[in-house]
Protein backbone atom coordinates (compact mmCIF):
# COMPACT_ATOMS: atom_id res chain seq x y z
CA UNK A 1 0.00 0.00 0.00
CA UNK A 2 1.10 3.59 -0.33
CA UNK A 3 3.82 5.60 1.71
CA UNK A 4 5.13 8.63 3.52
CA UNK A 5 8.63 8.64 3.94
CA UNK A 6 9.76 11.24 6.73
CA UNK A 7 13.09 11.44 8.43
CA UNK A 8 12.94 9.67 12.26
CA UNK A 9 14.31 12.67 13.72
CA UNK A 10 15.70 16.15 13.62
CA UNK A 11 17.36 18.79 15.69
CA UNK A 12 17.96 22.26 15.97
CA UNK A 13 18.94 24.91 18.24
CA UNK A 14 15.86 27.63 19.70
CA UNK A 15 15.77 31.05 17.29
CA UNK A 16 16.66 28.64 14.57
CA UNK A 17 14.71 26.89 11.43
CA UNK A 18 13.51 23.53 11.34
CA UNK A 19 12.03 21.50 7.93
CA UNK A 20 11.00 18.81 8.09
CA UNK A 21 10.18 16.68 4.85
CA UNK A 22 7.73 14.05 3.86
CA UNK A 23 7.60 11.93 0.53
CA UNK A 24 5.67 10.25 -1.26
CA UNK A 25 5.04 9.65 -4.81
CA UNK A 26 0.87 10.88 -4.95
CA UNK A 27 1.78 14.29 -3.05
CA UNK A 28 1.68 16.19 -6.25
CA UNK A 29 -1.90 15.34 -6.45
CA UNK A 30 -3.37 15.02 -3.16
CA UNK A 31 -3.14 17.48 -0.24
CA UNK A 32 -0.56 16.90 2.89
CA UNK A 33 -1.45 17.89 6.24
CA UNK A 34 0.65 17.90 8.99
CA UNK A 35 0.24 17.52 12.78
CA UNK A 36 2.06 17.98 15.98
CA UNK A 37 1.60 15.33 18.40
CA UNK A 38 3.49 16.36 22.14
CA UNK A 39 4.20 13.51 24.37
CA UNK A 40 0.38 12.11 26.47
CA UNK A 41 -1.56 14.25 24.17
CA UNK A 42 -3.61 14.18 21.07
CA UNK A 43 -2.45 15.01 18.04
CA UNK A 44 -2.92 18.66 16.63
CA UNK A 45 -3.24 19.93 12.77
CA UNK A 46 -0.71 22.33 12.20
CA UNK A 47 -1.01 23.23 8.68
CA UNK A 48 -4.01 21.78 5.96
CA UNK A 49 -3.89 21.44 2.35
CA UNK A 50 -0.33 21.79 2.19
CA UNK A 51 0.27 25.31 3.10
CA UNK A 52 -2.76 26.60 5.10
CA UNK A 53 -2.45 27.59 9.02
CA UNK A 54 -5.70 26.90 11.09
CA UNK A 55 -6.97 29.24 13.40
CA UNK A 56 -4.85 29.45 16.64
CA UNK A 57 -1.13 27.85 15.31
CA UNK A 58 1.56 30.58 15.35
CA UNK A 59 2.90 31.93 11.96
CA UNK A 60 6.17 30.58 12.65
CA UNK A 61 4.50 26.90 11.43
CA UNK A 62 4.68 26.71 7.33
CA UNK A 63 4.06 23.98 4.86
CA UNK A 64 5.73 23.79 1.28
CA UNK A 65 5.40 21.67 -1.49
CA UNK A 66 7.84 20.88 -4.90
CA UNK A 67 6.62 17.38 -6.87
CA UNK A 68 6.79 14.91 -4.81
CA UNK A 69 8.38 16.28 -1.78
CA UNK A 70 6.62 18.35 1.58
CA UNK A 71 7.99 20.51 3.96
CA UNK A 72 6.84 21.56 7.01
CA UNK A 73 8.86 24.57 7.97
CA UNK A 74 9.04 25.85 11.78
CA UNK A 75 10.84 29.71 11.82
CA UNK A 76 12.27 30.48 14.92
CA UNK A 77 11.85 27.50 17.11
CA UNK A 78 10.58 27.05 20.50
CA UNK A 79 11.08 25.01 23.40
CA UNK A 80 7.79 24.81 22.89
CA UNK A 81 7.95 22.66 19.88
CA UNK A 82 10.07 19.50 21.01
CA UNK A 83 7.07 16.91 19.85
CA UNK A 84 6.61 14.18 17.28
CA UNK A 85 5.32 16.04 13.89
CA UNK A 86 3.09 13.34 11.21
CA UNK A 87 2.47 14.46 7.72
CA UNK A 88 -0.51 12.87 6.06
CA UNK A 89 -2.08 12.32 2.68
CA UNK A 90 -4.21 9.79 0.98
CA UNK A 91 -3.17 7.44 -1.72
CA UNK A 92 -3.84 8.92 -5.57
CA UNK A 93 -7.05 8.21 -5.98
CA UNK A 94 -7.99 9.59 -2.54
CA UNK A 95 -10.02 6.64 -1.36
CA UNK A 96 -7.83 5.65 1.28
CA UNK A 97 -5.63 8.05 3.93
CA UNK A 98 -1.63 7.29 5.18
CA UNK A 99 0.50 8.87 7.66
CA UNK A 100 4.30 9.16 7.58
CA UNK A 101 6.21 7.72 10.12
CA UNK A 102 6.82 10.75 12.45
CA UNK A 103 9.44 12.90 12.96
CA UNK A 104 10.38 13.66 16.59
CA UNK A 105 11.96 17.04 16.98
CA UNK A 106 14.35 17.93 19.50
CA UNK A 107 15.32 21.44 20.97
CA UNK A 108 18.54 21.60 21.69
CA UNK B 1 -18.75 22.94 22.19
CA UNK B 2 -17.80 20.78 19.50
CA UNK B 3 -15.90 17.62 20.56
CA UNK B 4 -15.53 13.87 20.30
CA UNK B 5 -15.63 12.28 23.35
CA UNK B 6 -14.38 7.95 23.29
CA UNK B 7 -15.63 5.24 25.40
CA UNK B 8 -13.33 4.43 27.86
CA UNK B 9 -9.95 1.96 28.33
CA UNK B 10 -10.75 -1.61 27.73
CA UNK B 11 -8.91 -4.83 28.95
CA UNK B 12 -9.90 -7.63 26.89
CA UNK B 13 -8.44 -10.80 25.94
CA UNK B 14 -7.27 -12.86 22.76
CA UNK B 15 -10.10 -14.13 20.76
CA UNK B 16 -12.84 -12.03 22.56
CA UNK B 17 -14.54 -9.36 20.52
CA UNK B 18 -14.95 -5.44 21.47
CA UNK B 19 -16.51 -2.61 19.68
CA UNK B 20 -15.52 1.23 21.05
CA UNK B 21 -17.59 4.25 20.44
CA UNK B 22 -17.32 7.77 19.25
CA UNK B 23 -19.87 10.87 20.61
CA UNK B 24 -20.34 13.46 18.26
CA UNK B 25 -21.85 16.63 19.75
CA UNK B 26 -21.92 20.62 18.75
CA UNK B 27 -21.83 19.87 15.18
CA UNK B 28 -24.03 17.50 12.69
CA UNK B 29 -22.96 14.48 12.65
CA UNK B 30 -24.25 13.36 9.25
CA UNK B 31 -22.33 16.05 7.47
CA UNK B 32 -18.60 15.39 8.02
CA UNK B 33 -16.78 11.81 7.66
CA UNK B 34 -15.62 10.53 10.60
CA UNK B 35 -11.89 8.33 10.40
CA UNK B 36 -10.11 6.02 13.11
CA UNK B 37 -6.34 6.49 14.16
CA UNK B 38 -4.15 3.76 15.59
CA UNK B 39 -0.97 4.49 17.66
CA UNK B 40 0.65 1.40 19.00
CA UNK B 41 2.65 1.91 22.20
CA UNK B 42 5.82 3.84 21.32
CA UNK B 43 4.83 4.22 18.36
CA UNK B 44 3.48 6.47 14.99
CA UNK B 45 -0.60 7.27 14.14
CA UNK B 46 -1.75 4.85 11.47
CA UNK B 47 -4.81 5.33 9.40
CA UNK B 48 -7.18 2.98 9.70
CA UNK B 49 -10.43 3.78 8.31
CA UNK B 50 -13.32 6.62 7.46
CA UNK B 51 -16.82 6.62 7.17
CA UNK B 52 -19.52 9.06 6.03
CA UNK B 53 -22.35 8.74 8.77
CA UNK B 54 -24.90 10.26 5.82
CA UNK B 55 -25.17 7.03 3.46
CA UNK B 56 -22.22 5.17 5.61
CA UNK B 57 -20.15 5.24 3.09
CA UNK B 58 -16.88 3.23 4.42
CA UNK B 59 -13.28 3.46 3.23
CA UNK B 60 -10.42 1.23 4.79
CA UNK B 61 -6.65 1.53 4.26
CA UNK B 62 -5.81 -1.61 2.72
CA UNK B 63 -3.67 -2.98 6.02
CA UNK B 64 -7.12 -2.70 7.89
CA UNK B 65 -9.38 -3.99 5.41
CA UNK B 66 -10.82 -6.96 7.14
CA UNK B 67 -9.48 -6.26 10.69
CA UNK B 68 -11.79 -4.32 11.56
CA UNK B 69 -15.41 -2.84 11.30
CA UNK B 70 -16.07 1.15 11.40
CA UNK B 71 -19.94 1.82 11.57
CA UNK B 72 -22.18 5.20 12.85
CA UNK B 73 -25.72 5.42 14.55
CA UNK B 74 -26.71 8.62 13.31
CA UNK B 75 -29.83 8.64 16.21
CA UNK B 76 -27.17 8.86 18.72
CA UNK B 77 -24.38 10.46 17.04
CA UNK B 78 -21.86 8.16 17.80
CA UNK B 79 -19.41 6.07 15.43
CA UNK B 80 -17.63 2.74 16.41
CA UNK B 81 -15.16 0.46 15.55
CA UNK B 82 -15.35 -3.33 15.86
CA UNK B 83 -13.29 -6.24 16.25
CA UNK B 84 -14.74 -10.06 16.02
CA UNK B 85 -11.75 -11.37 17.30
CA UNK B 86 -8.98 -9.45 19.35
CA UNK B 87 -5.09 -10.32 18.87
CA UNK B 88 -2.38 -8.98 20.85
CA UNK B 89 -1.22 -6.97 18.18
CA UNK B 90 -4.66 -4.61 18.82
CA UNK B 91 -3.04 -3.81 21.99
CA UNK B 92 -3.38 0.46 21.36
CA UNK B 93 -4.54 3.83 21.55
CA UNK B 94 -7.22 4.48 19.12
CA UNK B 95 -8.42 7.68 18.77
CA UNK B 96 -11.57 9.46 16.50
CA UNK B 97 -10.76 12.31 14.53
CA UNK B 98 -13.28 14.32 12.12
CA UNK B 99 -11.54 16.32 8.98
CA UNK B 100 -12.78 19.34 8.04
CA UNK B 101 -15.57 20.47 6.19
CA UNK B 102 -16.34 19.24 3.14
CA UNK B 103 -12.72 16.90 3.23
CA UNK B 104 -12.36 13.45 3.34
CA UNK B 105 -8.53 13.92 4.76
CA UNK B 106 -7.41 16.00 7.45
CA UNK B 107 -8.18 15.68 10.65
CA UNK B 108 -8.81 18.99 12.79
CA UNK B 109 -10.48 17.51 15.64
CA UNK B 110 -9.63 14.76 17.47
CA UNK B 111 -11.14 12.96 20.42
CA UNK B 112 -9.14 12.12 23.77
CA UNK B 113 -8.43 8.36 22.66
CA UNK B 114 -9.39 5.05 24.16
CA UNK B 115 -6.53 2.61 25.24
CA UNK B 116 -7.23 -1.17 24.39
CA UNK B 117 -5.16 -3.96 25.76
CA UNK B 118 -5.40 -7.27 24.69
CA UNK B 119 -3.79 -9.63 27.09
CA UNK B 120 -4.21 -13.28 28.26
Amino acid sequence: SYELTQPPSVSVSPGQTARITCSGDALPKQYVYWYQQRPGQAPVQVIYKDNERPSGIPERFSGSSSGTTVTLTISGVQAEDEADYYCQSADSSGTYGVFGGGTKLTVL
Amino acid sequence: EVQLVQSGAEVKKPGESLKISCKVSGYSFISYWLGWVRQMPGKGLEWMGIIYPADSDTRYSPSFQGQVTISADKSISTAYLQWSSLKASDTALYYCARPGVGAVHGFDLWGQGTMVTVSS
